[in-house]
């Protein structure tokens, strides 16, 4: 597709809920990042697949976080018992490459609110 | 630990007039820094890079600085335009992008 997508633009979640963000990514874009923007603060790196494979998850909060990218190409962000403290714009990111300062293109974001 | 800091969170400036929106850093294996431009319900996009082995980079209004003795950057843009009111964000890069927590920019007509 022309730009990253992201889905859904708004999730609402009950306390203890699981949910599932999805990130399309540009066609033909190996590498796909997650990053976590709350309130008033900038984006902080969740997660980084290059292909299929998961080379840095360094900033996943809890092990309630997990995302996988099966195929290389879509991408799912899933949180187990969403807390309050989840609740944030959740952003994804893909590019060619790793490295390259302008290729970097990032999706709408799914805004969570865990209520 | 923040490496990036952005430690204005807002700035108004008159219409015409230079804005300056200023980033300290302290990691220093960064391979570049960016500006990255944010508009409400949309994602960053991107702005405008400097290597770090450069202290200049110019593209039409906007012009970024590097200081690397004082690890400090800026982002000045000249002439200022109401379609540039957004949050400002500079990141450095290894790989991935380190996010300061952004300046909300105001330019008043």
């Amino acid at each position: 597709g022309a730009g990253v997508s992201q889905s859904p633009r708004y999730k609402v979640a009950k306390r203890g809920q699981d949910v599932a963000l999805r990130c399309d990514p540009i066609s033909g874009h190996v590498s796909l990042f997650w990053y976590q923007q709350a309130l008033g603060q900038g984006p902080e790196f969740l997660t980084y697949f290059q292909n299929e494979a998961q080379l840095d998850k360094s900033g996943l909060p809890s092990d309630r976080f997990f995302a996988e990218r099966p195929e290389g190409s879509v991408s799912t962000l899933k949180i187990q018992r969403t807390q309050q403290e989840d609740s944030a714009v959740y952003l994804c990111a893909s590019s060619l490459g790793q490295g390259t300062p302008d290729g970097y293109t990032f999706g709408s974001g799914t805004r969570l609110t865990v209520v | 630990d923040q490496q990036v800091k952005q430690n204005s969170p807002s700035l108004s400036v008159q219409e015409g007039r230079i804005s300056i929106l200023n980033c300290d850093y302290t990691n220093s294996m960064f391979d570049y820094f960016l500006w990255y431009k944010k508009y409400p319900a949309e994602g960053p996009t991107f702005l405008i890079s400097i290597s770090s082995i450069k202290d200049k980079n110019e593209d039409g209004r906007f012009t970024v600085f590097l200081n690397k003795s004082a690890k400090h950057l800026s982002l000045h843009i000249v002439p200022s335009q109401p379609g540039d009111s957004a949050v400002y964000f500079c990141a450095g890069l290894t790989g991935k992008l380190i996010f300061g927590q952004g300046t909300t920019l105001q330019v008043k007509p």
